[in-house]
């Protein structure tokens, strides 16, 4: 179990340029979830993968944002013509496929340290 | 949709016992779990609960009470490494949304020496 990279840690961008994110999953997890932090709050959902199919999607993710899993392996994440309030931590998590035990295990995430975006 | 509240902020000394609540309002849900995040870091999985009553995992136990909406992480014999923000969330039930999961906005915790 190596855990789930992000990359790269931090990014700096001036508003209006595209950036574009990638995390590994840990290998054998088809489940693949990328969230949005900010300063003092939880974690806020953006978008769901099984294998390879968004499955699901936020309402706060806008037309600006797109995910892909193209061999349900890594997945990335972009942001086109980045805005101010787009400023967050983006964070990667991980689970794999549903079992029946032990008990909670459909409910952990395994998540990376997440890449600070900071757009000027 | 699903909404939770912590507290903003406890603190308390070391070797203390500490209870970190959280209230929720949720149409339907799996169960409530608890994630610590330090500064900086990936928040971590801590504990689970489906069914109504306490879980208990080392140092750390977790409560859930459906009929109450109320939920509460205990964390015994503080140390001051568990210094850190606690996350209590939840997963619908609604086809819709069932695969996220929903977090609270989180409580820091600051350990005193």
């Amino acid at each position: 179990d190596t855990g789930v990279s992000q990359d790269p840690r931090h990014k700096i961008t001036k508003r209006g340029q595209n950036v574009t994110f990638r995390c590994d999953p840990i290998s054998e997890h088809n489940r693949l979830y990328w969230y949005r932090q900010t300063l003092g709050q939880g974690p806020e959902f953006l978008t769901y993968f099984q294998n390879e199919a968004q499955l699901e999607k936020s309402r706060l993710l806008s037309d600006r944002f797109s995910a892909e899993r193209p061999k349900g392996s890594f997945s990335t994440l972009e942001i086109q013509r980045t805005e101010q309030g787009d400023s967050a931590m983006y964070l990667c998590a991980s689970r794999p496929l549903s079992v029946a035990r032990p008990k909670g295990a459909n409910e952990k995430l395994f998540f990376g340290s997440g890449t600070q975006l900071s757009v000027l | 949709g699903q909404s939770l509240e912590q507290p903003s902020e406890v603190t308390a000394v070391e070797g203390a016992i500490v209870q970190i609540n959280c209230t929720y309002q949720t149409s339907g849900f799996y169960g409530l779990s608890w994630y610590q995040q330090h500064d900086g870091g990936a928040p971590t999985f801590l504990s689970y609960n489906a069914l109504d009553g306490l879980e208990e995992t080392g140092r750390f136990s977790s409560f859930l009470s459906r009929s109450d909406s109320y939920g509460y992480l205990l964390l015994q014999e503080l140390q001051m490494k568990d210094s850190a923000s606690y996350f209590c969330a939840v997963r619908s039930l609604h086809s819709g949304s069932a695969r996220q999961l929903t977090f609270g906005s989180g409580t820091q915790l600051t350990v005193l020496p």
